[in-house]
């Protein structure tokens, strides 16, 4: 089974710390992605990495940044907490390459809350 | 641009009963097409996709979708719910035309079914 986790269930930071998201998946696949879930909004893609080093804007990048020196790991980072990022923060990973229409594997998901 | 629509925030259906959720996307060109599931307090999971061929198309936990080009939907179906099966449900679409391509998902439908 892919088995994709994420460092914390949940958070709480303080407005303008740094924060950093850490996802790790097991299964060898190229491209990693991040979301953040809100109600009524759905999930919207913040960033995504179809190769270690590489990374895409995704909807709504701004606030954020991502890291992907590994090919197992891939983090988000937060550069200045706004209370306006308290969410719920999903990773998820899926296999193949450009024009793939493999399925996602999504991660339990970090609720951050920002004060 | 893709999108995808949920038009329903929830749908309540008596257990044994058969089940709809609808999901209607707008791509360019050929869409791929995913249902996923978010039980309470857990990440997503995979439900079911469409990729080509076979219109109706089936998945775990006794669910199918139909897709219907001319109507441009992929709603998801069950023919006896289960009070397990609540929870909340999101549709994705990515357009099929070559290169990476994001998947866009909907704003979720919340399932109920009732004892």
């Amino acid at each position: 089974d892919v088995k994709v986790t994420q460092s914390s269930r949940y958070l709480v930071k303080r407005t303008g710390e740094k924060v950093f998201l850490e996802c790790v998946q097991d299964m060898d696949h190229e491209n990693m992605f991040w979301y953040r879930q809100d109600p009524g909004l759905g999930l919207r893609l913040i960033y995504f990495s179809y190769d270690v080093k590489m990374k895409e804007k995704g909807d709504i990048p701004e606030g954020y940044s991502v890291s992907r020196e590994k090919k197992e790991r891939f983090s988000l980072i937060l550069e200045s907490a706004s209370t306006n990022q308290t969410s719920m923060y999903l990773c998820a990973s899926s296999s193949g390459v450009g024009g793939s229409y493999n399925e996602q594997f999504f991660g339990p998901g970090t609720r951050l809350t920002v004060l | 641009a893709q999108s995808v629509a949920q038009p329903e925030d929830q749908v309540n259906v008596a257990e044994g009963n058969p089940l709809t959720v609808k999901c209607t996307y707008s791509v360019s060109g050929n869409p791929y097409l995913f249902w996923y599931v978010q039980y309470p307090n857990r990440g997503l999971q995979f439900l079911l996709k469409y990729i080509t061929g076979d219109n109706l198309v089936k998945g775990s936990y006794g669910f199918e979708a139909e897709f219907n080009k001319s109507q441009t939907s992929f709603h998801l179906k069950k023919p006896s719910a289960l009070v397990s099966d609540s929870a909340l449900y999101f549709c994705a679409v990515r357009d099929a035309t070559g290169g990476y391509q994001k998947v866009t998902f909907g704003i979720g439908t919340k399932l109920q079914v009732i004892p």
